[in-house]
């Protein structure tokens, strides 16, 4: 069966510094990877999508991610966290087996202090 | 630009009631998908239609029922509230795009507290 782990509950960042969070999927094909970020009292906002290709993929806000299919990783990455970047951070994969259907990571808090 | 709107964003229940949660987009997508929202544990998929006329089953059905009632709208209803069920309440839709992979569009949730 498809799953994704997020192994940090909360990240705690300086602002300035680089900002990772961690995600772990198990695979029996070839999975499409999403990154989602939700605000308090909001809905998930789309961040960025890895299906094929160049390894390293770009997003929205500045946000970046890196497929590893050996570690099956993907991990949400940002150079240089800004105290708005504090939100709750969800992993996401598709398997084509199921159609659009997503399963999601538990989510990761980030906490960015000034 | 509204999205996806759901209704109501917040409702509180008695045991046993029954409740409707509303939502609609307006973005002319085919695919809508309800999912729940609880601590430490992500989204599930609760049901989800792939296009019109179409429901399916997703990863913990029981104790709902979903309406497709047109291409924009996709209700979940409760027909016995438990306590259980208290949690937030996401709707998603979702249609190809130039990669064939669709990112989901998200309304902002209902939260609903059952005593």
């Amino acid at each position: 069966a498809q799953s994704v782990a997020q192994p940090e509950d909360q990240v705690n960042v300086a602002e300035g510094n680089p900002l990772t969070v961690k995600c772990t999927y198990s695979v029996s094909g070839n999975p499409y990877l999403f990154w989602y970020v939700q605000y308090p009292n909001r809905g998930l906002q789309f961040l960025l999508k890895y299906i094929t290709g160049d390894n390293l993929v770009k997003g929205s806000y500045g946000f970046e991610a890196e497929f590893n299919k050996s570690q099956t990783s993907f991990h949400l990455k940002k150079p240089s966290a800004l105290v708005s970047d504090s939100a709750l951070y969800f992993c996401a994969v598709r398997f084509k087996a199921a159609g659009n259907k997503l399963t999601f990571g538990g989510g990761t808090r980030v906490l960015v202090k000034p | 630009n509204a999205g996806v709107t759901q209704t109501p964003k917040f409702q509180v229940l008695k045991t046993g009631q029954s409740m409707t949660l509303q939502c609609a987009q307006d973005m002319n997508h085919n695919s809508m998908y309800w999912y729940r929202q609880d601590p430490g544990m992500g989204l599930r998929l609760i049901y989800y239609s792939a296009s019109e006329g179409t429901t399916d089953k997703g990863e913990v059905p029981n104790g709902y029922n979903v309406s497709r009632l047109n291409k924009r709208e996709f209700s979940l209803r409760l027909e016995s509230a438990a306590p259980s069920q208290t949690s937030v309440y996401f709707c998603a839709s979702s249609e190809p795009d130039g990669t064939g992979v669709q990112p989901q569009h998200f309304g902002d949730g209902t939260r609903l507290s059952i005593l």
